[in-house]
């Protein structure tokens, strides 16, 4: 079934440095990957998102980068600030009703 | 503006208890709805769906049920909890395609 993959599962970086977190999905019709960021005891909030008709994706610190053919993407974040830590989860979907989302990376950023 | 709210903010019941968790939207008509539950330190896990009125899919066997009285209410209920129902609950609307969902405040449920 539809499926799809997050690591790692918990990310610890100095303020200032790069954060990656990688995403592979399983269903090739998934044309949709938002991302999404959760700080401690809130509500997810979409923080950008990718379409399949685009590699990549930048706002401000954060992009995105769409492999269609390997079938992962990746949320990078730039020059990480203290505010960025949080649980961070991707999801893959059809342009349908549901959302197939991974299982979350907690983001440490150490000052 | 679109809008969504969901209460109570947070619940303590007791085991074998009943439940009942609201969730409405504002500014948009028919909207597709969600209920997920989010257990401690875990990922999102979908329990219910709705397209319509009416239309509920359920994507857990469960002692939990959904139900969508109106367009853009959404209810989660059981008639018995259990202690495996203790988790963070969240209500999310979405117009289905490329334009993400957004989450209600959530619902942390403690079952005792």
């Amino acid at each position: 079934g539809e499926n799809v993959e997050q690591h790692p599962s918990t990310l610890s970086v100095q303020e200032g440095d790069s954060a990656v977190i990688k995403c592979t999905y399983s269903d090739s019709a998934s044309n949709y990957f938002p991302w999404y960021k959760q700080e401690l005891g809130k509500r997810p909030q979409l923080i950008i998102d990718i379409r399949s008709n685009v590699g990549e994706k930048k706002d401000q610190r954060i992009a995105v980068t769409l492999n269609k053919t390997a079938k992962h993407f990746s949320l990078h974040i730039t020059e990480t600030q203290p505010e960025d830590s949080a649980v961070y989860f991707c999801a893959a979907s059809k342009g349908t009703y549901k959302y197939i989302f991974g299982t979350g990376t907690r983001l440490k950023v150490l000052a | 503006s679109q809008t969504i709210h969901q209460w109570p903010a947070t619940l303590v019941q007791p085991v074998g208890s009943p439940l009942s968790l609201e969730c409405t939207v504002e500014g948009t008509s028919n909207p597709n709805l969600y209920w997920y539950r989010q257990a401690a330190g875990r990922g999102l896990q979908l329990l219910f769906y709705s397209v319509g009125i009416g239309q509920i899919s359920s994507e857990v066997p469960q002692n939990l049920s959904a139900s969508r009285p109106q367009d853009r209410q959404f209810i989660l209920s059981s008639k018995k909890l259990l202690l495996s129902d203790s988790g963070f609950y969240l209500c999310a609307w979405g117009t289905g395609g490329h334009y993400g969902y957004t989450f209600g405040s959530g619902t942390r449920l403690t079952v005792v």
